[in-house]
């Protein structure tokens, strides 16, 4: 089975400064991870996915995320966060051979001016 | 351009009604789902169908049912609505090659009264 989790339910960080949103997933083979934004009264939009290759993984709005195989991480990233960045944030994960994407809870992030 | 669309961005209906929430994708695409979306626990995949009349369970496939008789079009029937089916619900769609991301629609906000 596979899983996700979003260890912070909020994140809330000042214009200019480094933003991360961390996420953890579970899969019995090789992953492919995603992260999603959503904001207010919309649906998900796709920010950037990890296939192979690179672990550094370059994507929409300036953001990047890491993969980490040994801590089976892939937190989220950007280095200066803007208040148009303030949204909810979705981790997901696919096992290799499946159809289906496996959700975080979530991690709402808040950028202050 | 890719694009989903969900019949409904609000919806509000009477306790043991029967809801019809359609998608539509024009993308070609063979795997369409549904999901619901509720604070704090994420998305919720509830059916899936990987081609035309085909359909599968997802994690929460209790009190829905799925029709899927045209490729590009993707229907979840509440057969008869409850006050807990009250959530925001969303459709993606992805090809079998390729990416392998969802695409999403822009969501129902479903209120059961």
């Amino acid at each position: 089975a596979q899983s996700v989790a979003q260890p912070e339910d909020q994140v809330n960080v000042a214009e200019g400064n480094p933003l991360t949103v961390k996420c953890t997933y579970s899969v019995s083979g090789n992953p492919y991870l995603f992260w999603y934004v959503q904001y207010p009264n919309r649906g998900l939009q796709f920010l950037l996915k990890y296939i192979t290759g690179d672990n550094l993984v370059k994507g929409s709005y300036g953001f990047e995320a890491e993969f980490n195989k040994s801590q089976t991480s892939f937190h989220l990233k950007k280095p200066s966060a803007l208040v148009s960045d303030s949204a909810l944030y979705f981790c997901a994960v696919r096992d290799l051979g499946d159809y289906k994407l496996s959700f975080g809870a979530g991690t709402t992030v808040t950028v202050r001016a | 351009d890719v694009k989903v669309t969900q019949s409904s961005r609000y919806l509000v209906k009477r306790t043991g009604e029967k809801v019809f929430l359609e998608c539509v994708q024009d993308m070609d695409h063979e795997n369409m789902f549904w999901y619901r979306q509720d604070p704090g626990l994420g998305l919720r995949l509830i059916y899936f169908s990987y081609d035309v009349k085909m359909k599968e369970k997802g994690d929460i496939p209790e009190g829905y049912s799925v029709s899927r008789e045209k490729k590009e079009r993707f229907s979840l029937i509440l057969e008869s609505a409850s006050t807990n089916q009250t959530s925001m619900y969303l459709c993606a769609s992805t090809s079998i090659e390729g990416s392998f991301f969802q695409y999403f629609g822009p969501g129902t906000r479903l209120t059961v009264t």
